[in-house]
């Protein structure tokens, strides 16, 4: 079946401008989360969704990141006046049921973001 | 949520057993072991996740230690893709059990 679908794939953007990355979750799936990766390290957590109420937004770095899940499926995550500190990978994961310890995170592919 | 200590990097021989070692001796009762690994420009793959038993699946076995402190992954015939980086993660429910990384393993399987 379809797995995590992380739209754009590559994204360039220059300083100051804003960005929207979006994330189609496997169906069905309730929790929602995203992740950032710097280069050569591992994925650092963001923020996590149940359904659509943003349950952990504690990885958040900065208030010009927002994320939302507004019908509980698709997400999107958003950051305001990018910084070159911003480039990373961003990677969202879905797992069908919500804080069930045993259930694995799928991820997609992520997109990667370049703020010149 | 407990942390984990691997090796940072291992080699293997295509067509041999890949051992990968992990320490997360602060473990609590409820927290299990998740393996992932990443391959270059990919998001983290799942592979298998234990509890206290020995799990097996088509990808892999985890062997997990009586007192849990340490586990093994084991990738019975290592071929040339499964080079990677492989996540070793202590995962509890608090919080929707979001995942905390390490470092890793960067795994080379060499021909």
């Amino acid at each position: 079946g379809a797995g995590v679908s992380q739209s754009p794939r590559y994204k360039v953007a220059k300083r100051g401008q804003d960005v929207a990355l979006r994330c189609d979750p496997i169906s069905g799936h309730v929790s929602l989360f995203w992740y950032q990766q710097a280069l050569g390290q591992g994925p650092e957590f963001l923020t996590y969704f149940q359904n659509e109420a943003q349950l952990d937004k504690s990885g958040l770095p900065s208030d010009r990141f927002f994320a939302e899940r507004p019908e509980g499926s698709v997400s999107t995550l958003k950051i305001q006046r990018t910084q070159q500190e911003d480039s990373a990978v961003y990677l969202c994961a879905s797992s069908l049921v919500p804080r069930v310890s045993n259930q694995p995170q799928h991820f997609g592919d992520g997109t990667r973001l370049s703020i010149l | 949520d407990a942390k984990t200590t691997q090796p940072p990097s291992m080699d293997c021989a295509e067509g041999r057993a890949a051992n990968l070692p992990c320490n997360h001796s602060t473990i609590s009762g409820n927290e299990y072991v998740y393996w992932y690994r990443q391959i270059h420009s990919q998001g983290p793959q799942y592979i298998i996740h234990g509890l206290k038993n020995n799990e097996t699946n088509e990808m892999a076995s985890l062997i997990i230690t009586e007192d849990r402190k340490s586990s093994t992954l084991i990738l019975p015939h290592a071929t040339l893709r499964d080079t990677a980086v492989y996540y070793c993660i202590v995962r509890s429910g608090n919080q929707g059990g979001k995942l905390i990384f390490g470092q890793g393993t960067e795994l080379s399987v060499k021909p």
